[in-house]
This record gives C-alpha cells, sequence and structure tokens, in this order.
C-alpha cells in the first residue's frame, strides 16, 4: 500500500498521559498536515511541514502539543498531559505541494484518540 | 479563507444525479473551490477543484457560477457507495478549512 499510514489507528489513554501518532506520508511528498476531527464536526487544521520545516501552526496546536518531521519524511504529534477534550481522530495528509497542479492532499485513515 | 454554506443533510435516489449546492459568496479571484468527500471512519477524499471554468472527472462534474458566488457538485448516477459527508472547501493559500459539510444518504 503505497498509501499515507497512520499508526495507531486507536489509542485510549487516561488523562494525564502522553500520546504519539506517527504519520508516514507518500514517498515523493513534501508536504505534511495534520488535522483534528471531533465527532460530527469537518477536520480542522493543526499545522503543516514543508519537508522537515513546520511553516504554519494553528492557534488550536496549544503548547501541549509538538509536532515534528526530522527528516522530512515521516512526522509524529505528540500530546502531552492529555485533557478529555483531545479526544479526536487525528488526521494526517500529504502532498506534492504543487498545489496548482491538482489541489490535492491524500489523507490517512486517522488516529482515534480517546481520553478516558 | 472565505466562507462556504452547504445543506446539513441531502438525499438521493441510487442511479439517480445528485446534485450538491453550494455557496460562497465572499470568495475572491485567486481562491479555487474544492470539494472533497469523507465516507465513515474514512480519512476525506478528494474529488474535484476549479477556479472559474466548468470541470468533469472520472468521479464528478463541478458547475460554478459565472460571479462565483456559488458552485454545485454533481454525481452523475449515484450509487450506495456515494452516502458520505461532501465538503465544498474554498481555499487560499497553504491549507484547506473544512466547515461541516453535507450528509449525502443515496437511497436503493
Amino acid at each position: 500500500d503505497t498509501g499515507v499510514s497512520q499508526d495507531p489507528r486507536h489509542k485510549i489513554t487516561k488523562r494525564g498521559q502522553n500520546v504519539t501518532f506517527r504519520c508516514d506520508p507518500i514517498s515523493e511528498h513534501n508536504r505534511l498536515y495534520w488535522y483534528r476531527q471531533t465527532l460530527g464536526q469537518g477536520p480542522e487544521f493543526l499545522t503543516y511541514f514543508q519537508n522537515e520545516a513546520q511553516l504554519e501552526k494553528s492557534r488550536l496546536l496549544s503548547d501541549r502539543f509538538s509536532a515534528e518531521r526530522p527528516k522530512g519524511s515521516f512526522s509524529t504529534l505528540e500530546i502531552q498531559r492529555t485533557e478529555q477534550g483531545d479526544s479526536a481522530m487525528y488526521l494526517c495528509a500529504s502532498s506534492l505541494g504543487l498545489w496548482a497542479d491538482t489541489g490535492e492532499l491524500f489523507f490517512g485513515e486517522g488516529s482515534r484518540l480517546t481520553v478516558l | 479563507d472565505a466562507k462556504t454554506t452547504q445543506p446539513p443533510s441531502m438525499d438521493c435516489a441510487e442511479g439517480r444525479a445528485a446534485n450538491l449546492p453550494c455557496n460562497h459568496s465572499t470568495i475572491s479571484g485567486n481562491e479555487y473551490v474544492y470539494w472533497y468527500r469523507q465516507i465513515h471512519s474514512q480519512g476525506p477524499q478528494y474529488i474535484i477543484h476549479g477556479l472559474k471554468n466548468n470541470e468533469t472527472n472520472e468521479m464528478a462534474s463541478l458547475i460554478i457560477t459565472e460571479d462565483r458566488k456559488s458552485s454545485t457538485l454533481i454525481l452523475p448516477h449515484a450509487t450506495l457507495r456515494d452516502t458520505a459527508v461532501y465538503y465544498c472547501i474554498v481555499r487560499y493559500g497553504n491549507k484547506l478549512v473544512f466547515g461541516a459539510g453535507t450528509i449525502l444518504r443515496v437511497k436503493s
């Protein structure tokens, strides 16, 4: 499978614990995005990378959230001291970065987080 | 980013055309209109996008009004597998800003 892969698909944790999600984009894609989606809502933008550089962060991304893409390939999203309000689906997407060509983001299946 | 307005839900009979409207009255001249859909428990899937002209691909057609303040996504022959949430997005810059979308239910 050459699509965007995310791991783990499901994570249940207790409030206050740290969690980390991994995203492996399509190999030749230089842009990588993180979104968060709660039940009944559309995905909300969190942050995006151009290669290893984090170019934009949403105000939704509090200090407890940190994202990295150290070698411009896979990315991790860490949530520290989780809160129940962090329960959501965390979606990763990648693109070539050539927006004028296709405008297409390729999304993974998401990582569902449940904070008890 | 310009905001979009979509009906919260629509029904369509299997085999018939599904016409999904979207209003984007504050769109500016260099903003594209994108459509994505999300089938339950999956990530969003790109459908089509356009700037001024109508567009067609293997999945759908996109009709943009001349003033660009609204658009319609057309699925020519809807099937049960087209049941999903459809998002109309106006993008400028480096990210997509999703709204709540339209839940399309295709019924047999």
